[in-house]
Formats: structure tokens, C-alpha cells, sequence
């Protein structure tokens, strides 16, 4: 089945600095990504969609200086949080759909990235 | 709004039955998907309704009412193992997902 890859899996960082976090789809062409972050004990919340080769959108609260979405290639898309501060800290997955597998496939998830601002 | 109601918590025993409940309220209907997620892990996919009726796979079986905006997911034979949150998941006439807050699922010896 279609693989989604999320790299770091975890990672600390001071506050103030920036942290990137790839996703790539190992086995598929995905025009179109989602990032979402999870907060404890809380539901999946979609930040951004990444579509490759423009902009991409940005949910309601979410800034978009701050979380930087780069999707340069079919199977590769990025999200930079810049200037990370402690309330950052949380739990983020990006996922993708195979388009070959028709609009009723499932949304396919990476491992996810924790990220822990100190 | 749109709006998606799951228990929070169940308690279950190990060799049993649960079944997980999900009402929802949605800008149209065009799928409802359920998903496993364990502690600290991504979200892994477990079944997709469009239709109304019983969809079964293996242990675990997921049904749809359009008309009730209802769904269940059904797991047997309960292992250790299935202790995990379980997330409802509808997909609107836009396309998008809307989620469900998730059950967790808590399995006794």
C-alpha cells in the first residue's frame, strides 16, 4: 500500500530557532499534501494543505510566516516552524492521498514528528 | 458548524466486544472513514463507509446510517493490542476531513 515517510521523528529545539520537517511519499505522486498537528488528549487538526508546485493554503489561525510549506516535488514536501517557541511543542503529521487510487481512497499518514521547544 | 460526536473513553475487556459510536453533522456526506491511532504514533487506516450498511473486514466492521448521520465501528474478539484511540472521520462536500475527537479504547486482561 502507499507509504508516507515524516523525517525527523522527534526532535528538540531552543526557542527562537527554526525546525524542518519533510514528508515524502515513497511510492506514489502526491499533488497535494495535509500537515496537521495534534495537541495531547486532543483530535487531529489540519493546518495546511501543501499543493505542489504553488501556494499553499493555510487553515483559519494558522500563520503562514510561521509555518513555512515548501512542496518542490511530486513526493517531497517540507514545513519549517519558524522561530519555534515553547507553544509550538506538539505532535505533527503530515499525510497524503494516492490519486491513482480514486477520490474514495484513504488519507495515508507519516510516522509524525514530535517537536519539543525548550 | 459542522460537528462530529465520539465518546471519549471505553473500557473494554480482552476477548470481547465494543462498539465505538459517531454521530455526525456535516456540509454534505461523502465518506466516513474510521482510523486506529496508537499513544505517540500517526493515524493508521481502518475502514471507509459511503454507503449505508455493514462493511466488514476481519475482526473490525464499520456501519453507516446517512439518514441518522450515524456510525459505528465494531471490534471482536478484542486483544491487547486494540488499545488505542479510534478516530471518526467524515469527508464533506468540499472534500475535506472533518475529525472526530477520537475514543479512546481501554482493553482489561
Amino acid at each position: 500500500g502507499a507509504v508516507v515517510s515524516q523525517h525527523p521523528s522527534w526532535v528538540i529545539c531552543k526557542s527562537g530557532t527554526s525546525v524542518k520537517i519533510e514528508c515524502r511519499s515513497l511510492d506514489f505522486q502526491a499533488t497535494t499534501m495535509f500537515w496537521y498537528r495534534q495537541f495531547p488528549k486532543q483530535s487531529l487538526m489540519l493546518m495546511a494543505t501543501s499543493n505542489e508546485g504553488s501556494k499553499a493554503t493555510y487553515e483559519q489561525g494558522v500563520e503562514k510566516d510561521k509555518f513555512l510549506i515548501n512542496h518542490a516535488s511530486l513526493t517531497l514536501s517540507t514545513l519549517t516552524v519558524t522561530s519555534a517557541h515553547p507553544e509550538d511543542s506538539s505532535f505533527y503529521i503530515c499525510s497524503a492521498r494516492d490519486p491513482m487510487t480514486g477520490d474514495n481512497s484513504p488519507l495515508h499518514f507519516g510516522n509524525g514528528t514530535r517537536l519539543t521547544v525548550t | 458548524g459542522q460537528n462530529i460526536d465520539q465518546p471519549t473513553e471505553m473500557t473494554a475487556t480482552e476477548g470481547a466486544i465494543v462498539q465505538i459510536n459517531c454521530t455526525y453533522q456535516t456540509s454534505g456526506f461523502n465518506g466516513l472513514f474510521w482510523y486506529q491511532q496508537h499513544a505517540g504514533e500517526a493515524p493508521t487506516f481502518l475502514s471507509y463507509n459511503v454507503l449505508d450498511g455493514l462493511e466488514e473486514k476481519g475482526r473490525f466492521s464499520s456501519f453507516l446510517s446517512r439518514s441518522k448521520g450515524y456510525s459505528y465501528l465494531l471490534l471482536k474478539e478484542l486483544q491487547m493490542k486494540d488499545s488505542a484511540s479510534y478516530l471518526c472521520a467524515v469527508r464533506d462536500s468540499n472534500y475535506q476531513l472533518i475529525w472526530g475527537a477520537g475514543t479512546k479504547l481501554i482493553i482489561k486482561p
